[in-house]
């Protein structure tokens, strides 16, 4: 059963434009999300996250929306750089507690053409 | 500072070995975490070690094993390996979780191959 769901499985944007990449979650009991990037045979890399107790965060070109009540969250970069080319995870938290680890969604890959 | 390191970064094994991969958290970090990418899937919780005890398990069979050592590094064994264990395998650390979240910093992982 996947709690957390990416659907699509890759995106491409031309460098300059926004990108969006969304995640899906059924779990109401979620109350933390993350991104996280990651490069070719690197780890994951923390990008930015959202409390439940909001609905927008904002960190540079990146900002996460989260719709608590379609159970939906979106990462949007603006503008788009080749760099960005990557997979992008989203995870969510049950926040604290006995149950401390993080629930990914499948990824997304961003191919960012220049 | 040092981030998450893995070793080794690549493991070739027979079906019905026994691997070990290790893992050592950034400095000052108690808590570790191991994460399972198969071949198009997400990442998969795995384990949650902290302050040397383990603290979470996910949804895999008990031939997934570990531990947490005084230094809080961490090692994961498998055993009795199975051809869809071939995976990379994360491990991440945090501060000590309490009772809200910490960020986790993932490590570059460890390819194991089983044939």
């Amino acid at each position: 059963d996947q709690q957390v769901k990416q659907n699509s499985p890759s995106l491409s944007v031309q460098e300059g434009r926004i990108s969006i990449l969304n995640c899906d979650y059924t779990n109401s009991m979620f109350d933390y999300f993350l991104w996280y990037k990651k490069y070719p045979a690197e780890g994951p890399t923390f990008l930015i996250s959202i409390s439940s107790i909001k609905d927008k965060n904002e960190d540079g070109r990146f900002t996460v929306f989260l719709n608590k009540s379609a159970k939906h969250l979106s990462l949007h970069i603006v503008p788009s750089q080749p760099g960005d080319s990557a997979v992008y995870f989203c995870a969510a938290s049950l926040y604290g507690g006995a149950t401390n680890k993080l629930i990914f969604g499948t990824g997304t890959l961003l191919a960012v053409q220049p | 500072e040092a981030g998450v390191t893995q070793s080794p970064t690549h493991l070739i094994k027979t079906r019905g070995q026994q691997a070990t991969l290790r893992c050592s958290p950034i400095s000052g970090h108690t808590s570790v975490y191991w994460y399972q990418q198969a071949l198009g899937l997400g990442l998969q919780f795995l384990l949650w070690y902290d302050e040397g005890e383990e603290r979470n398990r996910g949804n895999f069979p008990p031939r997934f094993s570990g531990r947490q050592f005084p230094n809080y590094s961490s090692e994961l064994n498998v055993n009795a390996l199975e051809l869809e264990d071939s995976a990379l395998y994360l491990c991440a650390s945090s501060r000590t979780s309490g009772r809200s979240y910490n960020e986790q910093f993932f490590g570059p992982g460890t390819r194991l191959t089983v044939l």
